[in-house]
């Protein structure tokens, strides 16, 4: 199956300052990206679907000025946490559809995850 | 709108048994169903999926999953249970003639007793 990597695997950061999650497909070309946020012992929770070239499409309640995300190639997407505080630490997971949204669908290749705690 | 239910938190097998993790799904249309499964502290891996054709599909590790449509039910099994298959089993499901954006279940853990 297809490669998605996420860099950093871990970070811990104190409050106030901003962090930068990548999230790479290695083997294919990602025309869509979703980025999720997870609790413990609960479900995935998604923040944004970005599209390769264009903004983000955030859902309802998430904070677009808090958790930037930039999907500037077909390989790579970011997403940064501006101004962390506690409450967002979370595992954060990106995942990568390869194929146009229109009218086809296949499963979708996650990161490993990234751990964020906010100090 | 699409909706996806795992009924059970959490499912508790011996080794050896067969096992069982439920789904049911809500469509408008006709429905793309998935099975991932999360390991501690890392992404989903995905196990199978449903598109079109059998209803039985057969996916990784040896898990496989029945759609029943009747009961709008995508139920993953697998013959015999290993203690390494203890983790995290996420139902995922998207409408086909609607949103790109797959719906998951909440997810059930899945604890194999040697």
């Amino acid at each position: 199956g297809a490669v998605v990597s996420q860099h950093p695997s871990w970070v811990i950061c104190k409050s106030g300052t901003s962090v930068k999650i990548e999230c790479r497909s290695l083997d294919f070309q990602a025309t869509t990206m979703f980025w999720y946020r997870q609790f413990p012992k609960q479900s995935l929770m998604l923040m944004a679907t970005s599209n390769e070239g264009s903004k983000a499409t955030y859902e309802q309640g998430v904070e677009k000025d808090k958790f930037l995300i930039n999907h500037a190639s077909l390989t790579l997407s970011t997403l940064t946490v501006t101004s962390a505080h506690p409450e967002d630490s979370s595992f954060y997971i990106c995942s990568a559809s390869s194929l146009p949204t229109s009218g086809r669908t296949h499963e979708q290749f996650f990161g490993p995850g990234t751990r964020l705690t906010v100090l | 709108a699409q909706s996806v239910a795992q009924p059970e938190d959490q499912v508790n097998v011996a080794e050896g048994n067969p096992l069982t993790v439920k789904c049911t799904y809500s469509v408008s249309g006709n429905p793309y169903l998935f099975w991932y499964v999360q390991y501690p502290n890392r992404g989903l891996q995905f196990l199978l999926k449903y598109i079109t054709g059998d209803n039985l599909v057969k996916g990784s590790y040896g898990f496989e999953a029945e759609f029943n449509k009747s009961q709008t039910s995508f139920h993953l099994k697998k013959p015999s249970a290993l203690v390494s298959d203890s983790a995290l089993y996420f139902c995922a499901v998207r409408d086909r003639g609607g949103s790109y954006i797959p719906t998951f279940g909440r997810g059930t853990s899945l604890i194999v007793h040697p």
